[in-house]
C-alpha cells in the first residue's frame, strides 16, 4: 500500500507570499493518479488540481501542480485570504485511493 | 446540476449498525464510479470504498467485512451499511463523485453525515 506523507503539517504565510506545499509518496505513482483538494472548515472537501498538474475546473490560476514519481508539489503563488484552508494530496492505486494527512495553511 | 446529499448518520451504540445514503442528481451514479470518505473529528480525510461501473467495490482494510457500499440505479442512490461499528468510525461520511473512466478523482462531494459511536 502506497502511503502518502505532506510537509510541513503547518504554514503560516502573508497575502500575497508563494506557498510550497509537499507529498510524498513510499512508492512511484502515476502522475494521472496524483490529486490536491483543498477543504475550508466545516466545508466538503473541493477538487483542485488533478493528474498531478491539470486544474480543475473554476480553479484560479495561482494554483499549480507539479511533479512525479515520488515527490509532488502544489503552489500557491499570491496567497489571498481565502486560501485558509487544508489541503490534501490523494493517490489512486490497485482500484483503491489513500490519501495524505494534510497541510494546514494559515493566512497571517 | 450535479448535486450529492448524504442522509442517515446520527448516534449509534458500539456493536450497532447504521445506512448511509448518498442521493444524486444532475447526472446518474450508473455512469460513473462512487465512493464514500470518512474524516473524523479533527483529523484528515479517510477512503472508505468505491463501487465501480459493473459493480465491483472495494473497501479500506479499516472497514472490510463490516461496510457494504451499493447502488440503486433506479433511485439513483448509493448506499453504505455499517456493521458492528466501533467509537473509530465515528466521523462525516461524504459520498463522493469518481471523475469517470481513467479520471482518478472525485470531482464532487456530498455535504456529508454525522455518524457518532457511543454508549
Amino acid at each position: 500500500e502506497i502511503v502518502l506523507t505532506q510537509s510541513p503539517g503547518t504554514l503560516s504565510l502573508s497575502p500575497g507570499e508563494r506557498a510550497t506545499l509537499s507529498c510524498r509518496a513510499s512508492q512511484s505513482v502515476s502522475s494521472n493518479y496524483l490529486v490536491w483538494y483543498q477543504q475550508k472548515p466545516g466545508q466538503a472537501p473541493r477538487l483542485l488540481i488533478y493528474g498531478a498538474s491539470s486544474r480543475a475546473t473554476g480553479i484560479p490560476d495561482r494554483f499549480s501542480g507539479s511533479g512525479s514519481g515520488t515527490d509532488f508539489t502544489l503552489t500557491i503563488s499570491r496567497l489571498e485570504p481565502e486560501d485558509s484552508a487544508v489541503y490534501y494530496c490523494q493517490q489512486y492505486g490497485s482500484s483503491r485511493f489513500t490519501f495524505g494527512p494534510g497541510t494546514k495553511v494559515d493566512i497571517k | 446540476e450535479v448535486q450529492l446529499v448524504d442522509s442517515g448518520g446520527g448516534l449509534i451504540q458500539p456493536g450497532g449498525s447504521l445506512r448511509l445514503s448518498c442521493a444524486a442528481s444532475g447526472f446518474s451514479v450508473s455512469t460513473t464510479y462512487m465512493n464514500w470518505v470518512r474524516q473524523a473529528p479533527g483529523k484528515g480525510l479517510e477512503w472508505v470504498s468505491v463501487i465501480y461501473l459493473g459493480g465491483t467495490t472495494y473497501y479500506a482494510d479499516s472497514v472490510k467485512g463490516r461496510f457494504t457500499i451499493s447502488r440503486d440505479n433506479s433511485q439513483n442512490t448509493v448506499d453504505l451499511q455499517m456493521n458492528s461499528l466501533t467509537a473509530e468510525d465515528t466521523a462525516v461520511y461524504y459520498c463522493a463523485r469518481g471523475g469517470g473512466f481513467g479520471k482518478y478523482y472525485f470531482d464532487y462531494w456530498g455535504q456529508g453525515t454525522l455518524v457518532t459511536v457511543s454508549s
